[in-house]
């Protein structure tokens, strides 16, 4: 049972440039999450999918757009990355919104 | 929206001392508080969550306890080990269920165990 994966673990941008991570889950779980982590800031809710085909905004979604391509995969894209979007990502999934939530392993994004 | 505040930011105890996170949160409607561990280099992992019908949760040497009317709630840790040194977030969430709201989480404690 692998959980939440997330692909690619590191990655190194230069500003303007686009990508798409990844992320899949084989737990069953509806609700799937993109947060980002900045040191001293914790983790900010970035967007969410509530079901399949259902994205809402988080906290922090400027620069960035999802995906919910079905109930497993639910992807990140940066269309025009920025050095203030050097962070690292985490996937993340739950059963429902109010039950324990799995962490993918994350990604370390670094633009330059 | 949620705002969730937690201190300290850094927490050095004893091995054997036990070791006390505090948290607050802002939405009066957050019903669910979960406290994550979150090693270097690694991903958080849920040790412990509460709901707002109880008062307090206990796993062995992790307790929480939740105080709705002041909207705060703590982690106790008692006989610290050199294994509980990490970074500790609590988070709130106010989603009743019929949508994703998603967690607001503090900005974490870093937690040091001295020898």
């Amino acid at each position: 049972n692998a959980g939440v994966t997330q692909t690619p673990k590191f990655q190194v941008l230069k500003t303007g440039q686009s990508m798409t991570l990844q992320c899949a889950q084989d737990m069953n779980h509806n609700s799937m999450y993109w947060y980002r982590q900045d040191p001293g800031m914790g983790l900010r809710l970035i967007y969410y999918s509530a079901s399949e085909g259902t994205t809402d905004k988080g906290e922090v979604p400027n620069g960035y757009n999802v995906s919910r391509l079905n109930k497993r995969e639910f992807s990140l894209r940066l269309e025009s990355a920025a050095p203030s979007q050097t962070s690292v990502y985490f996937c993340a999934s739950s059963a429902t919104p109010n039950t324990e939530a799995f962490f993918g392993q994350g990604t370390r994004l670094t633009v330059v | 929206g949620e705002n969730v505040e937690q201190h300290p930011s850094t927490l050095s105890v004893q091995e054997g001392d036990s070791a006390v996170i505090k948290c607050t949160y802002s939405d009066s409607a957050s019903n669910y508080f979960p406290w994550y561990k979150q090693e270097l280099g690694k991903r958080p992992q849920l040790i412990i969550d509460i709901r707002s019908n109880v008062g307090e949760k206990k796993d062995q040497r992790i307790a929480v306890t939740l105080n709705k009317t002041a909207k705060h709630f703590s982690l106790h840790i008692t006989e610290t080990q050199p294994e509980d040194s990490a970074v500790y977030f609590c988070a709130a969430s106010a989603a009743s269920g019929g949508g994703a709201d998603g967690l607001t989480f503090g900005k974490g404690t870093h937690l040091i165990i001295q020898p």
